[in-house]
């Protein structure tokens, strides 16, 4: 069965310390990962994609990475700005045409 | 302008009710979608349109119905409401890959 898992939980760190969450995923017929932000009551916010193994993206204070069988999510020098849940999700395609699996996510939480 | 937009952003009814939500997006994506996120925050497909065909049904209930009357809109019908419905319903769009999000809709069975 695909899944895709999220780790840690949850992550409280001192705003300037640098850390990564993990995404890890067993699913057939991948199509790209995709990470997104989630504020208290807002809906996804994309961030990246990535297609294939050694990819890389940055943005600002964040950095995503791949491998065949996790993602990482690298967060250097965070801000409270940064605190928010993270959503990994795998995109696959079946025979139903393409579909979206998430993962549980990581609530950030930075203090000043 | 909004890209994703959802009505009603909150909505508090009695169990065996029907109701609706409506969504609507300004982006031209050809593909949109309807997802529940759990009292767990867990985001779960529901549906998926694309040029007005069905082409995901999980496992959902049939008093669950998508409705599209155009490319630019999905609506959610939802029949005999349960108490085990309430939760966070979002409405999403792609072309493909990456998908926009609406702002979420708060669905409250009581």
């Amino acid at each position: 069965e695909d899944q895709v898992t999220q780790s840690p939980e949850a992550l409280r760190l001192q705003e300037g310390e640098s850390s990564s969450l993990n995404c890890s995923y067993t699913v057939s017929g991948l199509r790209g990962l995709f990470w997104y932000r989630q504020d208290p009551g807002k809906g996804p916010e994309f961030l990246f994609t990535l297609y294939s193994a050694g990819e890389e993206k940055e943005k600002e204070r964040l950095k995503a990475t791949l491998t065949k069988k996790e993602s990482f999510l690298h967060i250097t020098a965070p801000k409270p700005e940064d605190s928010a849940t993270y959503l990994c999700a795998v995109r696959r395609t079946d025979n139903y045409g393409q579909n979206f699996v998430f993962g549980p996510g990581t609530r950030l939480s930075v203090l000043p | 302008d909004t890209a994703v937009s959802q009505t009603p952003k909150y909505l508090v009814t009695q169990m065996g009710n029907d109701k609706s939500i409506k969504c609507e997006q300004n982006l031209g994506h050809d593909t949109m979608y309807w997802y529940k996120q759990d009292s767990k925050k867990f985001l779960k497909i529901m549906f998926s349109y694309n040029n007005k065909e069905l082409i995901i049904n999980e496992t959902v209930p049939n008093r669950f119905s998508p409705k599209s009357p155009d490319k630019a809109h999905l609506n959610l019908h939802i029949n005999s409401l349960e108490l085990g419905d309430s939760a966070v319903y979002f409405c999403a769009s792609s072309n493909p890959g990456e998908q926009y999000f609406g702002p979420g809709t708060r669905l409250t069975v009581t």
